[in-house]
């Protein structure tokens, strides 16, 4: 019930397409749905972040797509680049627990030039 | 401001040794938190303070782990003894509402 699942484990695209990183979850508590990007060397940092009551949100070329019903939401990278290549975590959390946010396992993401 | 500050960034140290390692929130955020990252098991929250007291240590792996937040500027995790399983990134971050995280660069901690 506490867990997110994320897929794929690793993810290589071409410079200029499309990445797209899935998350699942099962607690429908859940309330707030962020995303982390994580260079090597360095913490994670908020990339971009969503509720349950809207369907999208959008901010640059990173989008988040959420699917309450089917207790999903993704992440889409537009006109991937290289400088994008991180790792990439989904999390869910909701607002009784007031911190206890829960990570997936995280999608290494590779834009090739 | 400097974000969160972690130290040391790295740490060798031999197994049976006393291990600490040391966190500065952002100034403001009343949310603290400590994770542990390895490829195995991912990002783990060990525990979480909120206005310097613990909220949630059920995440701390055994009774060699041990978390402290004396005053809103400072934590520490301490481990001891330390143990070869222990190997891996521990991240401290803080938040001013307990959702937006701010993370450090995290101490890589190899135990021998």
């Amino acid at each position: 019930q506490q867990q997110v699942k994320q897929s794929p484990q690793s993810l290589i695209v071409q410079k200029g397409g499309i990445s797209i990183i899935n998350c699942a979850y099962e607690n429908t508590a859940f309330d707030y749905f962020p995303w982390y990007q994580q260079f090597p060397g360095k913490g994670p940092a908020l990339l971009i972040a969503i509720r349950p009551d809207v369907s999208e949100k959008k901010e640059g070329r990173f989008t988040i797509s959420f699917n309450k019903s089917a207790k999903q939401f993704s992440l889409h990278i537009m006109d991937s680049q290289p400088g994008d290549s991180a790792t990439y975590f989904c999390a869910a959390n909701w607002g009784g627990s007031q911190g206890n946010l829960i990570f997936g396992k995280g999608t290494k993401l590779s834009v090739k030039p | 401001d400097a974000g969160v500050i972690q130290s040391p960034r790295h740490e060798v140290t031999e197994m049976g040794q006393e291990v600490t390692l040391r966190c500065k929130p952002i100034s403001g955020h009343d949310y603290l938190f400590w994770y542990r990252q390895t490829m195995m098991r991912g990002l783990e929250l060990l525990i979480y303070f909120n206005n310097n007291v613990p909220i949630d240590d059920s995440g701390m792996p055994e009774d060699r782990f041990s978390a402290k937040m004396p005053n809103a500027s400072f934590s520490t995790l301490k481990i001891q003894p330390s143990e070869p399983r222990d190997s891996a990134v521990y991240f401290c971050a803080s938040s001013s509402t307990g959702f937006g995280y701010t993370f450090g660069s995290g101490t890589r901690l190899t135990v021998v």
